[in-house]
């Protein structure tokens, strides 16, 4: 059974601090791996992850994947309090493509 | 702009009727499109894979009978919860990929049944 596991499931930051959120996957046949902000709606799209070692970015945030470690990290630089959300990491595995969900991690950035 | 529109946003329903869901993916073709649960504080849940034009694959712990999903076009996927009961009550999202366009996922907006 394919799994996602995210970590930490919250955390409390100040604006300005720099902050690496965690994600590990099992998977039979890994093809990607994606990262999803969830405000109060249905995610949005940030990364999608197919290669080793190779940082995608976008403004402040950025990820990465380690094949290796079966992992992936997301970084966030200068936090701002629009940046509070639940980061959601998944791989697809599920039911033809249908992704597997981490439990996400809720993200709360104060004044 | 949204590329899988979904609606309704927001419906309320009374116990013992049946509501359907539409997920429309406006401006790519979608063999493929998935329907997820999400409960208060939690992580989604993948529902089932519907198919277009062939019967949705149901994932375990999901009564089909009751979450009947029908994928008639390209661009349409229908998630109907029948004789909805309050515990029912959830967010409901779909998702398709778009393989021409390098793969990615979008997600509709999703639906809030609220079943009273």
């Amino acid at each position: 059974e394919d799994k996602v596991v995210q970590s930490p499931l919250s955390l409390v930051v100040h604006e300005g601090d720099t902050v690496t959120l965690n994600c590990s996957y099992e998977v039979t046949n890994f093809r990607s791996l994606l990262w999803y902000k969830q405000e109060k709606k249905a995610p949005t799209f940030l990364f999608m992850l197919t290669s080793s070692g190779i940082e995608k970015k976008s403004g402040r945030l950025s990820s990465i994947l380690d094949k290796k470690e079966l992992s992936s990290i997301l970084n966030i630089t200068a936090t701002q309090t629009g940046d509070s959300a639940i980061y959601l990491c998944a791989v697809p595995g599920g039911g033809a493509d249908g992704l597997t969900f981490g439990k996400g991690t809720h993200l709360i950035i104060q004044p | 702009g949204a590329v899988v529109s979904q609606h309704p946003s927001r419906v309320i329903c009374k116990s013992g009727t049946s509501v359907k869901i539409e997920c429309r993916s406006l401006d790519f073709q979608a063999t493929t499109m998935f329907w997820y649960r999400q409960f208060p504080k939690q992580s989604l849940m993948l529902m089932a894979t519907s198919n277009e034009g062939s019967k949705a694959t149901y994932e375990q712990g999901v009564e089909k009978d009751k979450f009947l999903i029908n994928h008639a076009s390209l661009t349409l996927s229908t998630l109907t919860v029948t004789s909805a009961h309050p515990e029912d009550s959830s967010f409901y999202i779909c998702s398709a990929e778009d393989r021409v366009s390098g793969n990615t996922i979008y997600f509709g907006e999703g639906s809030w049944l609220t079943v009273v």
